[in-house]
């Protein structure tokens, strides 16, 4: 199975600011990778699918980018709204789906 | 408008067999490319994949669990169920049913597009 880890786990930031969130997998997965935004107490969200393709309905602040084993969302411009936890997730292995740890975002 | 809605015991003993319902509408899990899957949230922890059944009746299962689950669908009603036996309170969490979506570009992707709200399920004797 493919292993993924998030960095940072954790980290707070300033409205305005650009934040940057990274996941790396255990072995090659082209770009077979997905972010998801979950606010406290509320299902996941889809916000990039493929690496970098952006999914409708999401703002434009939100970017994915990466291939084989290094990938990275990007938040443009932290807004209020944007708090809370983000997961990676892979779809090479498909079937079979793994998720990373998360990495919480909070306002500093 | 896609849905899915889970349902089930907020509360199981130990040793005791989970039986979940997810019941969905906007799509048919007898559409090509369409799948349901569940994934569980331990409070405070990561989210976790457990099985999976596609419109053709494949299923698919956590390797780690797979002994434990099993997952099945009846399309007249919209509805995937998921078991999970011998449970233990190690598997407290909020349990989540979702839609997977399947797309071909220069390669198939399958995304999980629709989520349920979640239901917790607490094991305590």
């Amino acid at each position: 199975d493919i292993h993924l880890t998030q960095s940072p786990s954790s980290l707070s930031a300033s409205v305005g600011d650009r934040v940057t969130i990274s996941c790396r997998a255990s072995r090659s997965m082209s770009n077979y990778l997905n972010w998801y935004q979950q606010k406290p107490g509320r299902a996941p969200k889809l916000l990039i699918h493929a690496a970098s393709s952006l999914q409708s309905g999401v703002p434009s602040r939100f970017s994915g980018s990466g291939s084989g084993t290094e990938f990275t969302l990007t938040i443009s411009s932290l807004q209020p709204e944007d708090l809370g936890t983000y997961y990676c997730q892979q779809s090479f292995s498909t079937p079979i789906f793994t998720f990373g740890p998360g990495t919480k975002v909070d306002l500093k | 408008q896609v849905t899915l809605r889970e349902s089930g015991p907020a509360l199981v003993k130990p040793t005791q067999t989970l039986t979940l319902t997810c019941t969905f509408s906007g799509f048919s899990l007898n559409t090509g490319g369409m799948c349901v899957t569940w994934i569980r949230q331990p409070p405070g922890k990561a989210l976790e994949w457990l099985a999976r059944i596609d419109w053709d009746d494949d299923k698919y299962y956590n390797t780690s669990l797979k002994s434990r689950l099993t997952i099945s669908k009846d399309t007249s009603r919209n509805q995937v169920a998921l078991t999970m036996t011998n449970m233990d309170p190690v598997d407290t969490a909020t349990y989540y049913c979702a839609r997977i979506n399947r797309y071909e570009s220069s390669g198939y992707y399958a995304i999980i597009d629709y989520w349920g709200q979640g239901t917790l399920v607490t094991v305590s004797s």
